[in-house]
């Protein structure tokens, strides 16, 4: 079975830092890997994906991710973050095959102060 | 495009009784979706897949007595909760993916629903 585990449970930081979250999985195949953001009051919407090819992928928003298969990580990042990126952020994995179902991390809520 | 709606946002009910809840992808056919329950402060827990035309795969610790998922049609699924109990109350959402066009591993989310038992 996969799980995903998110390291930072509480994110508080400034307008303009720089933003870094974890993600940590463990799978014996090959997977899919996402970065979902839950924006108060609304739906889950995908930031970025990483499918195969360069590790470095770069979503929406000016976020961007890294996959690092040696350690099992896609971690998260921003270097400049606005008052509007207070969200609700969740990496999650997928097999590459069958149902391909995702399963979640717990989740770090982000929260920027202006 | 790749828009889910579900139905009811909201929901309170006595304990008991059933409750459905809709999950309608509006502008595209899904041969799957996917029912997640969200516990407050805490992430998305899948429960089952919900397939059209067959029998939902359930994940191990969900009753599919409880929790029945009927699939009927390309564009829409639906969960009941069966004699609702309070620790039912929670956070409910579907996904659907895409069955033609787009990427085969996107999923789209509704919005949730919210279910409170009394």
């Amino acid at each position: 079975a996969q799980s995903v585990s998110q390291h930072n449970h509480h994110v508080i930081l400034s307008e303009a830092a720089s933003l870094e979250l974890g993600c940590n999985y463990s799978y014996g195949g090959t997977v899919n890997l996402f970065w979902y953001v839950q924006y108060p009051g609304q739906h889950l919407q995908l930031l970025l994906k990483y499918f195969s090819g360069d590790p470095l992928v770069k979503g929406i928003k000016g976020f961007e991710a890294e996959f690092i298969k040696s350690k099992f990580s896609f971690n998260l990042r921003k270097p400049s973050v606005q008052w509007s990126d207070t969200a609700e952020y969740f990496c999650a994995v997928s097999p590459r095959t069958g149902r391909r179902a995702l399963t979640f991390g717990s989740g770090t809520r982000l929260q920027v102060q202006p | 495009g790749a828009v889910v709606s579900q139905h009811p946002s909201r929901v309170i009910c006595k304990s008991g009784t059933s409750v459905k809840i809709e999950c309608r992808s509006l502008d595209f056919q899904a041969t799957t979706m996917f029912w997640y329950r969200q516990f407050p402060k805490q992430s998305l827990m899948l429960m089952a897949t919900s397939n059209e035309g067959s029998k939902a795969t359930y994940e191990q610790g969900v009753e599919k007595d409880k929790f029945l998922i009927n699939h009927a049609s390309l564009t829409l699924s639906t969960l009941t909760v069966t004699s609702a109990h309070p620790e039912d109350s929670s956070f409910y959402i579907c996904s659907a993916k895409r069955t033609s066009g787009g990427a085969s591993y996107e999923q789209y989310f509704g919005p949730g629903t919210r279910l409170t038992v009394t």
